[in-house]
């Protein structure tokens, strides 16, 4: 167990309907990741936040938003959605974020979210 | 923009020596990654490098020349258990980290 939660594991959901995927980070941790991963595109860096902010933007496409709440638990959600956003998606999650600090910011990832759009 | 380079599969045989390689270009570099993902699961970290040279940890040891824009990931000893894919990650001075499309290494008994 990692520590970072990930709900639900699987979902399975027709195309044009709405999902909220949720992460609940590692205890101590400020940053939350979202990350897309299909089987051709590698792991595809969608956004990121920390403590409550946003802090970058990847590849999200605008069908998907996500936040970050005060008790720093993140959902993400995709609306619209075609069966090309079929994909694992995980959420990762990091001590510190864009602080400017050096040294290595080690993400620990939830076990994901398989999402299938029929 | 950001580019970063890697194998799609290799295959090595149990007991014997792999490198995988990395290079990239990226703006602000802050330092690389190396983790391991088994199928259908999340990925795990393995080594960071920041600063040129090799960085040994048991079996792995982890490369960066920061003028080239590479790095490798070598792997002695091959185990069964070292069937995975291999992913490249790029950190940058705001704390973003972009991932490579990952090498996936099959190991041969």
């Amino acid at each position: 167990d990692s520590g970072v939660t990930q709900t639900p594991k699987h979902l399975i959901t027709a195309t044009g309907q709405r999902v909220t995927l949720r992460c609940s980070p590692r205890s101590g941790d400020l940053s939350v990741y979202w990350y897309q991963q299909s089987l051709d595109q590698g792991l595809q860096f969608l956004i990121q936040y920390y403590n409550g902010e946003e802090r970058a933007k990847g590849n999200i496409l605008e069908r998907f938003s996500a936040q970050q709440f005060p008790d720093l638990h993140s959902e993400l959600n995709l609306s619209s959605l075609e069966l090309g956003d079929s994909a694992l998606y995980f959420c990762a999650s990091s001590p510190r974020g864009g602080t400017g600090l050096s040294g290595a910011n080690v993400l620990t990832f939830g076990a994901g979210s398989r999402l299938t759009v029929l | 923009g950001q580019n970063i380079d890697q194998p799609t599969e290799m295959t090595a045989t149990e007991g014997a020596i792999v490198q995988i390689n990395c290079t990239y270009q990226t703006s602000g570099f802050n330092g690389l990654f190396w983790y391991q993902q088994h199928a259908g699961e999340a990925p795990t970290f393995l080594s960071y490098n920041v600063l040129d040279g090799l960085e040994e940890k048991g079996r792995f040891s982890s490369f960066l020349s920061r003028s080239k824009g590479y790095s490798y990931l070598l792997l002695k000893e091959l185990q069964m258990k070292d069937s995975a894919s291999y992913l490249c990650a790029v950190q940058n001075r705001d704390d973003k980290i972009i991932f490579g499309k990952g090498t996936r290494l099959h190991i041969l008994p």
